[in-house]
This record gives C-alpha cells, structure tokens and sequence, in this order.
C-alpha cells in the first residue's frame, strides 16, 4: 500500500492567518482526499482532489476557505484559509490506489490549534 | 446517502478480555469495508479490509465479518491488551474509488 508523508504534524496558528498542509504520497495515485476531524468527532470528508481537474467540495465546504492543489499524482495540498478558532481540528489526506480491493491509506494527521 | 453507526460509543475492559465492536451501514451496496484503529491525536492505521465477496478477514487477534445483506460488520478483539486503547473505525467504501464514509467510532480502553 502506498505511504504518505503529511506536513506539518502540528501547529498553533493566530486567526486570521493561513496554513499550508502538504502530503507527499510514494507512488502515483489517482485519487487522493481531505478529511477534517473537529474535537471529539469522526471524520468529516472536505474535498476529492483528482490530478489535472478542480477540487469536489462536501456540502459545507468551499474552495476559499479550503483552497487544494493537486500538480501531479504523488502530491496535493489543502490550504486553511483565514482561520478562526473554530478551524482546531485535525486534518487527514488519503489516498486510494483506484485499484479494486487494495484500500485506502491515511497520513498522519495534522493537528492545528488556531488561537 | 451512507451512514455509519458505531456501538458502543466507549468501551473500558480488564486486560485478556474479549470483545466485539458493532458497525452498520445504511446503504448496503458496497464495494469494500476497512477497519482502522486511530490512536489520540493521530492519523489512522488500517487493520483489516474486507472484499465485498468475503465475509470475514482475520489478523492476529483481530478477526473482522461483513454481512452485506444486513448491512453490518463486526470486529472482534481477542485477549485484549492496554495496547489496544484507541478509537476503533469501521469505513464502507460505497462504491469504487470514492472517498470512505466514518461513523464516529468505538473508544476502547484496555486496563491492566
């Protein structure tokens, strides 16, 4: 299964600001997402980010708030966007192989306080 | 839409018990169904995946059913240790390639 390198594994951010989070994957995959994790609560999916097309945002989403980038199949990033309080949570990508019964795999997590 | 349930919410036990944590799934057309383990703070760690065609998968201590039909799966823990206290989820992949769904998962705590 593939292995992913997700960056940074935490920070405290002021509100107001922006944060960058990056996952690395080591091998090409088609699909990749972005999960939240609010306190206390499962994950919630954010967006699918696909190479070579936009972003799909859940309900509840939006690419100004969340901007993502995905340039090639080994890596993506999703932006938090003028943060407030409300954004602490922990934030999760993962891939899928798009290849049947192989899984899916998680990095490990970025864990952001905004203050 | 899928929607995951996960019972119980919390479990504590005494070490080298057994135990078995419930998922069901509302939508019982699915491709596959992976269990994860996520420790606090952290990513998560997958433990078993279970092919649409199979109704169980075993490793280790863990064995893992699916019965589609009802919608429901089942992890089993055997001879649980203190190592095993994290938060068990059960994610239906509903259909090839899409992005799993969660429920909010079962917190176990193993005492020794």
């Amino acid at each position: 299964s593939a292995v992913i390198s997700q960056k940074p594994s935490r920070d405290i951010c002021q509100r107001g600001t922006s944060l960058t989070i990056q996952c690395q994957v080591d091998s090409q995959v088609t699909m990749m997402f972005w999960y939240r994790q609010q306190p206390g609560q499962s994950l919630t999916l954010i967006a699918t980010a696909n190479q070579g097309s936009e972003a799909t945002y859940e309900s509840g989403f939006v690419i100004d708030k969340f901007p993502i980038s995905r340039p090639n199949l080994t890596f993506s990033t999703l932006t938090v966007s003028n943060m407030s309080p409300e954004d602490s949570s922990i934030y999760l990508c993962s891939v899928g192989t798009g290849i049947a019964n192989y899984g899916y795999t998680f990095g490990s997590g970025t864990r952001l306080t905004v203050v | 839409k899928q929607e995951v349930t996960q019972i119980p919410a919390a479990l504590s036990v005494p070490e080298g018990e057994n135990l078995v944590l419930n998922c069901s799934f509302t939508d019982s057309a699915i491709y596959n169904l992976q269990w994860f383990r996520q420790d606090p703070g952290k990513g998560l760690t997958s433990l078993l995946l279970i092919q649409s065609s199979q109704r169980e998968q075993t490793s280790g201590r863990l064995n893992a059913s699916l019965d589609k039909s009802s919608g429901r799966s089942t992890l089993y823990i055997a001879a649980s240790q203190p190592g095993d206290s994290a938060t068990y989820l059960c994610a239906p992949e509903t259909q090839a390639g899409t992005a799993l769904i969660f429920g909010k998962g079962t917190t176990l705590s193993v005492s020794s």
